[in-house]
Order: C-alpha cells, then sequence, then structure tokens
C-alpha cells in the first residue's frame, strides 16, 4: 500500500525557468493539499484540491503559481518564472477524511 | 500572525522519562488538532489527533490534552526513547473533514541516552 508519492525528490532550477513538482496521493484518497516549507519554519499551507477541482487556495501566492488535480494523474503544482526566494520544500499531502498524510516532499533550489 | 504557536524550538529529555511538547493557538474557530513527527529529509508523519469535543486522547505512549479555554494543547510521551528525537509540530483545523492544516513552527525533541 504505498503511501504518498512526490517526484522528483530534489530540484534545481535557475532564475526564471519553470518548475513543476509532481504528486500521486495514498489509493482511495481523493483530497490533495501543497504546503511549503521555509527553513527553520513550519509548513504553510497554499492549496487544497479535489479531482478537477480547486476547493481552497488561500495560500497560493497571487502569481507565477498554479496547481492542478486532473482526472487521470498526478496532482502538479506549478511554479513559472522561479526566484530564489522561491527555495524552499515543497510537500503534498492526501486524506480521504481527517487525518492528511504527507509525501516525502521536493526540495527546491534556485540558482 | 502566527495563529498556532510552539514556543519552545527545542527541547532535550533522558530517555525513559516524559517528554510534553506545547502548543497555544488564538483562532477560536480551530476545531481540531493534530500532531505531527518530522524526520530531516522526509515528510511529516502522523501521530495523534484530537478533536475539541475531548480533553484527552491516548494512543500507546503517546497522550495529547486540550485546554479549550486556554486555547492549549500538548504531546505527552512516555517513556521516552531514542527513536523520538525529531521535529514534532502542532497542527490545527476549523473541522473535522478535509480541511486546511495550520502549523506551529515546531519543536526538535532530543532524547538522550
Amino acid at each position: 500500500n504505498a503511501g504518498v508519492m512526490q517526484n522528483p525528490r530534489h530540484l534545481v532550477r535557475r532564475r526564471g525557468q519553470e518548475a513543476r513538482l509532481r504528486c500521486s496521493p495514498m489509493k482511495g484518497h481523493s483530497h490533495v493539499y501543497w504546503y511549503r516549507q521555509l527553513p527553520e519554519e513550519g509548513l504553510k499551507f497554499m492549496v487544497y484540491l479535489q479531482k478537477e477541482n480547486i476547493i481552497d487556495e488561500s495560500g497560493m501566492p497571487k502569481e507565477r503559481f498554479s496547481a492542478e488535480f486532473p482526472k487521470e494523474g498526478p496532482s502538479i503544482l506549478r511554479i513559472q518564472q522561479v526566484v530564489r526566494g522561491d527555495s524552499a520544500a515543497y510537500f503534498c499531502a492526501s486524506s480521504e477524511y481527517n487525518e492528511q498524510f504527507f509525501g516525502p516532499g521536493t526540495r527546491l533550489t534556485v540558482l | 500572525d502566527q495563529q498556532v504557536k510552539q514556543n519552545s524550538p527545542s527541547l532535550s529529555v533522558q530517555e525513559g522519562r516524559i517528554s510534553i511538547l506545547n502548543c497555544d493557538y488564538t483562532n477560536s474557530m480551530f476545531d481540531y488538532f493534530l500532531w505531527y513527527k518530522k524526520y530531516p529529509a522526509e515528510g511529516p508523519t502522523f501521530l495523534i489527533s484530537i478533536s475539541s469535543i475531548k480533553d484527552k486522547n491516548e494512543d500507546g505512549r503517546f497522550t495529547v490534552f486540550l485546554n479549550k479555554s486556554a486555547k492549549h494543547l500538548s504531546l505527552h510521551i512516555v517513556p521516552s526513547q531514542p527513536g523520538d528525537s525529531a521535529v514534532y509540530f502542532c497542527a490545527a483545523s476549523a473541522a473535522q473533514g478535509a480541511q486546511k492544516l495550520v502549523f506551529g513552527q515546531g519543536t526538535r525533541l532530543t532524547i538522550n541516552p
């Protein structure tokens, strides 16, 4: 019973490039969440999605960031024109009801 | 605006003793609380949760206490083991069910042999 899967685990981008982070939820889970953790800080909510729907994007920066959870395939967090401040660990979580189960994260480094 | 606060960045406890991690919150709409444990380079792992209708929930060595009037919760680990050394995050949501979580900054727990 595979847990939440994220890839890539590490991603290096130069300023101005695009970053695409993927998340496959646990089997049977229909809710996906993305969180970001900056160094020495807690996790900050970004977006909550169900299949083909964004339910809550109150934590997403207004520009350059987007997320989707298509009918088929993983959820994608997309960051366009990355800047150094985007360097962080990005965690995906999935749930069926209460408890959210987290993936191992993608560590994005922007040079 | 830090709605969930863990005021102790670190805690050191002797193996076999009790570890007590604390968490305070400010938003009275929070209704459901969780504790996660995190090792370096891994995602958070769910430990235990509590609904606001309860004041205590126990699971093996882990017990969570909730004091709604004080807007305070704590995680007790007894007895503490070396494998418990990790960063512990408190999290809260406005209701049970599928909801975004608001996390504290974390407390790094070190268990000394």
